[in-house]
C-alpha cells in the first residue's frame, strides 16, 4: 500500500529556511495531487500548499512568498522550503495525499505521512 | 484564526450521541463539499468522512456527515471510549484557491 514518510531536520534557526523531503512509496507521485499541511503545537491544521502529477503548485497565499514545493520523480520524493523563518513556524508538518472521487466530485486528503516537529529556534 | 469555525471541545457520556459543528461561508463551505478528519492523541490526521456525508471503508456507520449551507456537522453516535480524539473539518475555498480547515474540536468521552 501507498505511505508516506516525512524527512528533515528538527531544528531550524529563526531567518533560516526550513527544508523537509516526503518520500512516497508504494505509489507514484506522478499521479495525484500532493500537500504539506502543518499543525503548530496545540493549534489546528494549516495547509501549505500542493505539487500535482505534472508539477504544477499552488500555495497558501498567507505562505505563497515564503514557500517553494517541488517534486523529484527519479526518487518518488517532493519537497518544502519555507525561507524566513520564525518561532510562529514551530510546527509538526505533515504530506499528504490528495486523491479525488468522480462519483462525488470531491477532493479530499486520504493518505497522510506521521509528521514531524520542526522547532525555529536559535 | 482558523477560517472554518468549530467549537474547540464537545463531550459526551458512553452510548451517547455528540454533534460537532463547522461554520464557513458562502465561498468554502457553501460551494464545496466539506470533509472530515479525526486526529489520535499523538497520531496523524486520519479521514472520516468525505464528500459531506461519505465514509471511506472501514468507517463504522454510526458516524455520519451533513451539510445545510454554509455549515456542516459530524454525529456521532452510540459513543464509545476510542472516539476521544480531535476532530477537523475542511473545505476547498474558492476565494483563497486552496483549503481551509477549522480549528478542531476535542471530543471527550466521559
Amino acid at each position: 500500500q501507498v505511505q508516506l514518510q516525512e524527512s528533515g531536520p528538527g531544528l531550524v534557526k529563526p531567518s533560516e529556511t526550513l527544508s523537509l523531503t516526503c518520500t512516497v512509496s508504494g505509489g507514484s507521485i506522478s499521479s495525484n495531487y500532493w500537500s504539506w499541511i502543518r499543525q503548530p503545537p496545540g493549534k489546528g491544521l494549516e495547509w501549505i500548499g500542493y505539487i500535482n502529477y505534472s508539477g504544477r503548485t499552488n500555495y497558501n497565499p498567507s505562505l505563497k512568498s515564503r514557500v517553494t514545493i517541488s517534486g523529484d520523480t527519479s526518487k518518488n520524493q517532493f519537497s518544502l522550503k519555507l525561507s524566513s523563518v520564525t518561532a510562529a513556524d514551530t510546527a509538526v508538518y505533515y504530506c499528504a495525499r490528495q486523491e479525488f472521487s468522480s462519483t462525488w466530485y470531491n477532493w479530499y486528503f486520504d493518505l497522510w505521512g506521521r509528521g514531524t516537529l520542526v522547532t525555529v529556534s536559535s | 484564526q482558523s477560517v472554518l469555525t468549530q467549537p474547540p471541545s464537545a463531550s459526551g457520556t458512553p452510548g451517547q450521541r455528540v454533534t460537532i459543528s463547522c461554520s464557513g461561508t458562502s465561498s468554502n463551505i457553501g460551494s464545496n463539499t466539506v470533509n472530515w478528519y479525526q486526529q489520535l492523541p499523538g497520531t496523524a490526521p486520519k479521514l472520516l468522512i468525505y464528500a459531506n456525508n461519505q465514509r471511506p471503508s472501514g468507517v463504522p456507520d454510526r458516524l455520519s456527515g451533513s451539510k445545510s449551507g454554509t455549515s456542516a456537522s459530524l454525529a456521532i453516535s452510540g459513543l464509545q471510549s476510542e472516539d476521544e480524539a480531535d476532530y477537523h473539518c475542511a473545505a476547498w475555498d474558492d476565494s483563497l484557491n486552496g483549503w481551509v480547515f477549522g480549528g478542531g474540536t476535542k471530543l471527550t468521552v466521559l
